[in-house]
């Protein structure tokens, strides 16, 4: 059973619209990431939160805004996005960074942009 | 060359078989090195860790090999359910997990 849970699990969305992603782990952990997934490929890491504070961004587009309210919860809110941004994605949680501790994933949300 | 390379497979086995595959990596100060699980359009879930002196998880063994610089994942007496794809993770430098494309594995009644 999966400790780190994110909403909604799927999401269909215009190209016009806003819309956010959210996700909350109860493990104590205090760093948090946001990866993309395409089908048959890896996840690619989008960015990595830190203590609630944003510590990596993988040059992803402004049209992603990530937000850590608290070490709890971890929010990634849309807009404007392009048919290409269809994927799934993932959150994952690890004890603390940016030591290579394991990460644990939720179970994703499945974004379709149309 | 990639940071981190898997067989893709598929590995197409009976249920019972052992199964084996690697995973090389291209960055010698790597320091941490995991095996995830991920079942079509499921999340990746840890399978183990990987440690310098091997390990060894029911059915599941793990082994590094820093001189030639991979891991490598056996599974005995395959279960139906093992049937997934099995994506070696290994950490570039402080921060980043690099994930290989997977390797699927498919066991078969």
């Amino acid at each position: 059973d999966t400790e780190v849970t994110q909403t909604p699990k799927h999401l269909v969305m215009g190209m016009t619209n806003k819309k956010s992603l959210k996700c909350e782990q109860h493990m104590g952990h205090r760093a948090m990431y946001w990866y993309k997934q395409k089908a048959k490929k890896p996840p690619e890491l989008m960015f990595v939160y830190s203590y609630e504070k944003l510590s990596i961004n993988e040059s992803v587009p402004s049209r992603f805004s990530p937000e850590c309210p608290n070490s709890s919860l971890l929010n990634l809110h849309l807009h404007a996005l392009q048919p290409e941004d269809s994927a799934l994605y993932l959150c994952a949680s690890s004890q603390e960074h940016p030591f290579p501790y394991e990460q644990y994933f939720g179970p994703g949300t499945r974004l379709t942009v149309t | 060359r990639k940071e981190v390379e898997q067989d893709p497979g598929p590995f197409n086995v009976p249920e019972g078989a052992t199964v084996a595959f690697n995973c090389t990596y291209s960055n010698s100060a790597s320091q941490s090195f995991f095996w995830y699980r991920q079942d079509c359009r499921k999340e990746p879930k840890l399978l183990m860790s990987v440690y310098s002196s091997g390990n060894e998880d029911g059915r599941f063994t793990a082994q590094l090999n820093r001189a030639s610089q991979y891991i490598s994942l056996l599974i005995r007496d395959s279960k139906l359910s093992d049937s997934a794809t099995y994506l070696c993770v290994v950490t570039l430098d402080d921060y980043k997990l690099s994930f290989g494309a997977g390797t699927t594995v498919t066991v078969r009644a």
